[in-house]
């Protein structure tokens, strides 16, 4: 059984630009979460995706956007890239959506933002 | 606002000794309080989690200690190794589960041998 995987592992961008990140979710798992973590600070949740569909946000704008595909793997998407994106992006995935479902995160995606 | 505050930032420990970590939280809605451990390079793993209708949990060396009066709760490593050394976060989240999780800053702990 293989665990999450996200790639790539780093990537380098400049202000302005647009990016994607990708995740391979836990065989088995239909429900993947985006969160963001700034060096230093917690993870952030950005959004969720259970099924293909978009099952709750964080406080995050427009920009963040994502998709989920019907394999269970899923794409974060950034537009218009801020210095202050710069951080570690990590999924999360899980089996479903009740309380009993324990998360499983990917090492993450490090993006730099210059 | 940061709604979980997490304390200390760093913490050294002998190896052998016990390790606390601290969370308080604001938000009374909050009903489901895990644990994550993060290594170097790593994604965070689920270590341990409490529901608010216990005080206590323990699983292994772990523990985990709950105030609901206080808002408080926090984390025991007992008889800690060098094994133990990683970033330790406290989380908390609405309706009982591992969604839209809402995290401390975390806490850096160096286990010396």
């Amino acid at each position: 059984e293989t665990g999450v995987t996200q790639s790539p592992t780093h990537l380098i961008k400049t202000r302005g630009q647009q990016v994607t990140l990708r995740c391979s979710s836990q065989s088995g798992h239909n429900t993947v979460s985006w969160y963001q973590q700034a060096l230093g600070q917690g993870p952030q949740f950005i959004f969720q995706y259970y099924r293909e569909e978009e099952n709750g946000r964080g406080n995050f704008p427009p920009r963040f956007s994502g998709l989920q595909f019907p394999n269970y793997s899923s794409e974060l998407n950034v537009n218009a890239l801020e210095l202050d994106d710069s951080a570690l992006y990590l999924c999360a995935s899980s089996p479903g959506t009740s309380g009993t479902d324990t998360q499983y995160f990917g090492p993450g995606t490090r993006l730099t933002v210059l | 606002q940061q709604q979980v505050k997490q304390s200390p930032q760093s913490l050294i420990v002998q190896k052998g000794g016990i390790s606390i970590i601290n969370c308080a939280y604001e938000n009374t809605a909050f009903d489901y309080f895990p644990w994550y451990q993060q290594f170097p390079g790593k994604g965070p793993a689920l270590l341990i989690a409490i529901r608010p209708d216990v005080s206590e949990k323990k699983e292994g060396r772990f523990t985990i200690s709950f105030n609901k009066s206080a808002k408080q709760f926090s984390l025991h490593i007992m008889d800690s190794q060098p094994g133990d050394s990683a970033t330790y976060f406290c989380a908390a989240s609405i309706g009982g589960s591992n969604y839209k999780l809402t995290f401390g800053k975390g806490t850096l702990l160096t286990v010396n041998p």
